[in-house]
Order: structure tokens, then C-alpha cells, then sequence
């Protein structure tokens, strides 16, 4: 069974620094991985999808990593904003033909100003 | 434009009473998905539907039936509704099983 793990549970940095979000899985058996943002009282928002055979992607401040092998996906945050507090999300879709996706507890930043 | 919506936002009901959540989405999606999000914001698939097909059934109650009218609509009936159900339910869309999902803005379910 497919578990996956956020650590810590929350966050709190000054605005402007650099920040990696940690997330890992336990079944190295995944399809693709995505990353979310839930801003308090609102849905998901899509923010990064790796696929298995990727090892980056990138987009604007953000930067997603994936190494299957060791289970684990960074989420990089360049030149954090206030802006960017919200809980985060990592979740891994599996392989097959009943993929879905297993989601982390999520990672609740505050940026300082 | 709202790619995936639900109605209502908010409903706040008493034990015993059956309610729905609906949803829909304009993003020319083929699976559908029902999400729920417990008091302590953990996120956990209920059902997926593929093509109108039932895919995912995560040992969900029979008091939950989802119902696929068509590939755009995935509704959430729920029975005699119990302390237990209040959460949050998410829907949301892909284009096949596999991709990237999209969600919707959530439904806050209260049972009193």
C-alpha cells in the first residue's frame, strides 16, 4: 500500500528565502507525481506534474524534482513571497489500470514578510 | 471560466437525511474523481469514473452512490447521512486515468 509522507507539517520563513518542500512514497511503482497548492477554505490547484520517466520540471519560481529509485520529490520555491503561504501537497498517481492518486498530509507555509 | 464546478459550497444537513453534490466540468475531460477531505485535511480518493464507468471504489459505504449521467457530470448522493460524513468533498477531472488532475473548489458537507 502506497503511503506517502510530508514532513514537517508546517513551515514558517522570512519572504525572500529559498525553500525545498520534502515529500517521499513508500512504492517506487508510481506513474507520475504532482504537486498542489490549497489556499484556507479553497480547492486544489495543480502546480507541478512529474512524470515517472522525468526528472525535473520547472515552472517560474517553482521546481519539482523526482527520483523514483529513492522514492522521494523536492519542491524548490525561489525568492519565497507572502504570497506563497498555503498548505502544499504532494501527491503520486500509481501504475495500472486503477491508477489514482495518494496524496501527503501537505505542508502548510507561512512567508513572513 | 470555471473549469470544474460543484454545488453547493456549503451544506449543512441533519443525521438521517440524504443529500447530493454535484458536479461538472468544461475541460472536455474523460474520468472524474470524488475526493474526501477529513477534519484533519487528509485527502482520500472515494471514486473515480472513466468513460461513465466506475473504475475506483475506495471501500466507500453504500450510502455513498456516485452517479455519471455523462462524461462531463460525476454526482455524489449520499443516505442517511451520519456524524462521521461531515468533510469536505472534492471532485475533480483528467484526461484519462493517469494525468494530471484538476480539482474543483470543494463542497463543505456539515452533519449536525
Amino acid at each position: 500500500k502506497q503511503e506517502v509522507t510530508q514532513i514537517p507539517a508546517a513551515l514558517s520563513v522570512p519572504e525572500g528565502e529559498n525553500l525545498v518542500l520534502n515529500c517521499s512514497f513508500t512504492d517506487s511503482a508510481i506513474y507520475n507525481l504532482q504537486w498542489f497548492r490549497q489556499d484556507p477554505g479553497k480547492g486544489l490547484t495543480s502546480l507541478l506534474l512529474i512524470q515517472s520517466s522525468q526528472r525535473e520540471q520547472t515552472s517560474g519560481r517553482l521546481n519539482a524534482s523526482l527520483d523514483k529509485s529513492s522514492g522521494r520529490s523536492t519542491l524548490y520555491i525561489a525568492a519565497s513571497q507572502p504570497g506563497d503561504s498555503a498548505t502544499y501537497l504532494c501527491a503520486v498517481n500509481r501504475s495500472g489500470a486503477n491508477s489514482k492518486l495518494t496524496f501527503g498530509k501537505g505542508i502548510t507555509l507561512s512567508v513572513r514578510p | 471560466d470555471t473549469a470544474v464546478s460543484q454545488t453547493p459550497k456549503y451544506l449543512v444537513t441533519q443525521m438521517g437525511n440524504d443529500k447530493s453534490i454535484k458536479c461538472e466540468q468544461n475541460l472536455g475531460h474523460d474520468t472524474m474523481y470524488w475526493y474526501k477531505q477529513d477534519s484533519k485535511k487528509f485527502l482520500k480518493i472515494m471514486f473515480s469514473y472513466n468513460n461513465k464507468e466506475l473504475i475506483i471504489n475506495e471501500t466507500v459505504p453504500n450510502r455513498f452512490s456516485p452517479k455519471s449521467p455523462d462524461k462531463a457530470h460525476l454526482n455524489l448522493h449520499i443516505n442517511s447521512l451520519e456524524l462521521g460524513d461531515s468533510a469536505v468533498y472534492f471532485c475533480a477531472s483528467s484526461w484519462g486515468l493517469a494525468s494530471e488532475q484538476y480539482f474543483g473548489p470543494g463542497t463543505r458537507l456539515t452533519v449536525t
